[in-house]
């Protein structure tokens, strides 16, 4: 069953903790994104990726870091130096070079 | 940079009714995809339009790709409760075809 898995659903973390979110596709899609929702408001690009080793900055990147060591895999960290990480966390992946871009069901990650 | 406007934000209906939503850009798209976000979900694709002018189907979803390429419209007839969610036009920007953008979406609610 092809698809795009997130884990955990939902994540709580201490304030000043870095933690790992994870994504892993069996789609076969070269590119790679992370987005970030928050409440009532649209979706906003983190970091992408279009091929493994190599990733750019999209328009929220700091105090986030990413990697892609494998095709299937683009884990999100989310560091202590976010200053606001309480937020829904989207993951999704494409053919590279092809507009259309395929969702996990999200992690929900709560900093207390 | 490029910037898609959706209206309306949200939506109060009667079940049943037909529902009426628009995308709008000051720049050329050469797609438009159309996407809904369930509550606490990941958002999914219902949609993909290529060429100016396009009118696509999905069950009681229809949208057209607008003929000068700046705008889109997503209709759905006869509303049911499922259809409550987040509606997003989203699509690559002009030139780039590494990422795309999404509009803030359309809420839809339906009144009991």
């Amino acid at each position: 069953d092809g698809g795009i898995t997130q884990s955990p659903k939902y994540l709580f973390r201490k304030e000043g903790q870095n933690v790992t979110l994870s994504c892993e596709q069996n789609l076969n899609h070269d590119a790679m994104y992370w987005y970030r929702q928050d409440p009532g408001q649209g979706l906003r690009l983190i970091y992408y990726s279009q091929i493994v080793n190599d990733f750019q900055k999209g328009d929220i990147a700091e105090g986030y870091s990413v990697s892609r060591e494998k095709k299937e895999s683009f884990p999100l960290t989310v560091t202590s130096a976010q200053k606001n990480p309480t937020a829904f966390y989207l993951c999704a992946s494409s053919f590279r070079r092809k507009g259309t871009q395929y969702f996990g069901p999200g992690t929900r990650l709560t900093v207390l | 940079g490029q910037q898609l406007n959706q209206s309306p934000q949200s939506m109060f209906i009667q079940e049943g009714e037909d529902v009426s939503m628009n995308c709008t850009s000051s720049s050329i798209f050469n797609t438009w995809l159309w996407y809904k976000q369930d509550p606490g979900e990941g958002p999914v694709l219902l949609i993909a339009l290529y060429k100016a002018g396009e009118l696509t189907s999905n069950g009681r979803l229809t949208a057209q790709f607008g003929i000068t390429r700046k705008d889109s419209f997503l209709n759905i007839s006869a509303s049911i409760p499922s259809d409550v969610g987040i509606y997003f036009c989203a699509g690559p920007p002009l030139n780039r075809d590494d990422k795309i953008i999404f509009g803030k979406g359309t809420r839809l609610h339906i009144l009991p």
